[in-house]
């Protein structure tokens, strides 16, 4: 069973525009997330977090919203840039065990010039 | 300079053959951490380890092994029995106090 799920498998924007990916989860134990970006025979890079004592993250270009009650996150990008080109992994952390993360099976983001 | 490294970054193995990942940390990180990624499949753990000389299977641990017996090292061994080696392999640490994982630059194993 899937308990963190990004159900768009891509998404595409136009430069200059706002990219926004989604996560979903369904442990209500989960108490803090992570987003992941991730370029193609790399390993993935740490973007931004947010506890699940806040509802907003901002760092720089990179916002993270979290609503507990729908159990939903998501990732803004403003304005987006063609180097955002990337998959982007959702994580979950908590849920019972404090040394594994729970992740999405990522979101292709493609920046259009 | 600090960091997760990933040896090598290609692998070719013939099929049978049991081989050997490297990962190796100068973080002082305490955990450690394989994950593998497939096509769609997003990154699923194979196995993690807390602390020297203790680690705990993931949600894929058949056919894989480690050893932790270094706080910097942290080998995974796919043997014959794993059914489908062919992947992308990632390793990842972190320290006690967070939940953030960092990760090294991953091996491709491609099993012929």
């Amino acid at each position: 069973d899937q308990q963190v799920k990004q159900n768009s498998p891509s998404l595409s924007v136009q430069e200059g525009r706002i990219s926004i990916l989604n996560c979903d989860y369904t442990n209500s134990m989960f108490d803090y997330f992570l987003w992941y970006k991730k370029y193609p025979a790399e390993g993935p890079t740490f973007l931004i977090s947010i506890s699940s004592i806040k509802d907003k993250n901002e760092d720089g270009r990179f916002t993270v919203f979290l609503n507990k009650s729908a159990k939903h996150l998501s990732l803004h990008i403003v304005p987006s840039q063609p180097g955002d080109s990337a998959v982007y992994f959702c994580a979950a952390a908590g849920g019972g065990s404090n040394y594994k993360l729970t992740f999405g099976k990522g979101t292709l983001l493609t920046v259009n010039p | 300079d600090g960091g997760i490294t990933q040896s090598p970054k290609y692998l070719f193995r013939k099929e049978g053959q049991n081989v050997t990942l490297s990962c190796e940390q100068n973080l002082n990180h305490d955990a450690m951490y394989w994950y593998r990624q497939d096509p769609g499949q997003g990154l699923r753990l194979i196995y993690y380890s807390q602390i020297v000389n203790d680690f705990q299977k993931g949600d894929i641990a058949e056919g894989y092994s480690v050893s932790r017996e270094k706080k910097e090292s942290f080998p995974l061994t796919v043997t014959s029995a794993q059914k489908n080696p062919t992947a992308f392999y990632l390793c990842a640490s972190k320290t006690s106090s967070t939940d953030t994982q960092y990760f090294g630059p991953g091996t491709r194993l491609t099993v012929l």
